[in-house]
């Protein structure tokens, strides 16, 4: 596919448990950032890998919130001991470039988002 | 806290109308970006107006941006049903992160 994806699309978990989201960006993106969006709101910044770069994660809520890109490319959100306010819906976006400092933009795509309820 | 700041949060027009939405944000920018949003997922990207920009189309959509004032404005010309959507505006810094509005919705009636 030409889009960025994530599995799964909803996930319904009981408070306390772990659950990982994951990321497939767009081949060859080397930008990937990760938002999440709770009902009727915008979206928040959680983090931000490029390249080979140490990731922003200014945006992560707790400590319980963790993410990894494997090989420049899957990224995977984990968030640990799930709580009932994590319930959201988790998007993901590439870019071509992010390098800080550059001149040059490039648009964001976003992928469809997973949607967490924790129960 | 978020960046931008979208106003009205809601608009409710009837097809055919212009549909107009504003966004203010606090810190200094790369560039301002307009997205479309349906029924909570799918989020796309309409426009991108750099900082040294002032206006920029895009078929029905027009998008001015002030960095003066820190605002920029979207109109939707001859809106159609289709377009109903929140709409949010998101500013880009230096780094490359995007920061969002809360959104504006928008419902078009027939």
């Amino acid at each position: 596919g030409a889009g960025v994806s994530q599995s799964p699309s909803n996930k319904v978990t009981e408070k306390g448990k772990d659950v990982e989201l994951r990321c497939d960006p767009i081949s060859g993106h080397t930008a990937l950032y990760w938002y999440r969006q709770s009902l009727g709101q915008g979206l928040e910044f959680l983090i931000y890998f490029q390249g080979n770069s140490a990731p922003d994660k200014s945006g992560l809520p707790s400590d319980r919130f963790s993410a990894e890109r494997t090989g420049g490319s899957v990224s995977t959100l984990t968030i640990q001991r799930t709580q009932q306010e994590d319930s959201a819906v988790y998007l993901c976006a590439s870019s071509a470039t992010g390098t800080s400092g550059r001149s040059a933009t490039d648009t964001q795509y976003f992928g469809p988002g997973t949607r967490l309820t924790v129960l | 806290s978020q960046q931008g700041e979208e106003d009205p949060q809601a608009l409710s027009i009837q097809e055919g109308e212009n549909a107009t939405m504003n966004c203010s944000y606090k810190t200094s920018i790369n560039n301002l970006q307009w997205y479309r949003q349906n029924s909570g997922r799918g989020l796309v990207h309409l426009i991108l107006i750099r900082s040294n920009e002032r206006e920029k189309h895009s078929g029905r959509l027009r998008v001015t941006l002030d960095t003066s004032k820190k605002s920029s404005s979207l109109l939707i010309t001859a809106s159609r049903a289709a377009d109903t959507a929140s709409y949010f505006c998101a500013t880009e810094d230096s780094w490359g992160k995007l920061q969002f509005g809360a959104g504006t919705q928008v419902v078009v009636t027939p």
